[in-house]
């Protein structure tokens, strides 16, 4: 059975305080890695894509990684508005996204 | 910016009623999606199209039913509404493939559902 898991469920980060997200994943077929960031009461945003091991993207402060069986997105100094809800989700046949629980990031002033 | 709509963003309805949620994306993409999020939970698909006339159950059993009659629309409908679809839907599309590559999937505002 295709399955992601993040962890840590929830993190706490003063500004500035560097850290990383883990998602570990089980899908068969895999096609693709995708970060979103997801705020309060609305919709999933893109952040990146993955297709294999070895190969990062950055944006701003955030970066993801890949290996053959997990996904890290490591934000350097983090800001207050970097607060939101990082999902990870695998794509697998037939184009349909596999989602984990989610990392919900708090970055205090 | 992505170009895909839900209406309507809240939706406080009775129990027993009947409910259209819907859902428009301006970027011609053949392939949507409806999923299903409870708060904090992760998403679940509960329906997706290929393109016109194509409809498809997802992962999460639901008692809704969607239709694709024209490729920006995706309406999807509850024929009588319980407490246990109380929820956030979101609506997603994404485009064509390229060589070895995929379209992400963009997310509408989503939903909330609430059903008393």
């Amino acid at each position: 059975e295709d399955q992601v898991t993040q962890s840590p469920e929830a993190l706490r980060l003063q500004e500035g305080e560097s850290s990383s997200l883990n998602c570990s994943y089980t899908v068969s077929g895999l096609r693709g890695l995708f970060w979103y960031r997801q705020d309060p009461g609305k919709g999933p945003e893109f952040l990146f894509t993955l297709y294999s091991a070895g190969e990062e993207k950055e944006k701003e402060r955030l970066k993801a990684t890949l290996t053959k069986k997990e996904s890290f997105l490591h934000i350097t100094a983090p800001k207050p508005e970097d607060s939101a809800t990082y999902l990870c989700a695998g794509l697998r046949a037939g184009n349909m996204l596999t989602f984990g629980g989610g990392t919900r990031l708090m970055v205090k002033p | 910016e992505a170009d895909i709509y839900q209406t309507p963003r809240y939706l406080v309805i009775g129990t027993g009623k009947k409910i259209t949620l819907e859902c428009s994306q301006t970027m011609g993409h053949d392939k949507m999606y409806w999923y299903q999020q409870d708060p904090g939970m992760e998403l679940h698909l509960i329906h997706y199209s290929y393109g016109v006339n194509s409809t498809e159950k997802g992962d999460l059993s639901s008692e809704s039913t969607v239709s694709r009659i024209r490729t920006e629309h995706f309406p999807l409908t509850l024929e009588s509404a319980r407490p246990s679809h109380t929820s956030q839907y979101l609506c997603a599309s994404s485009g064509p493939l390229g060589k070895d590559r995929y379209s992400e999937a963009f997310f509408g505002q989503g939903t909330r559902l609430t059903v008393v």
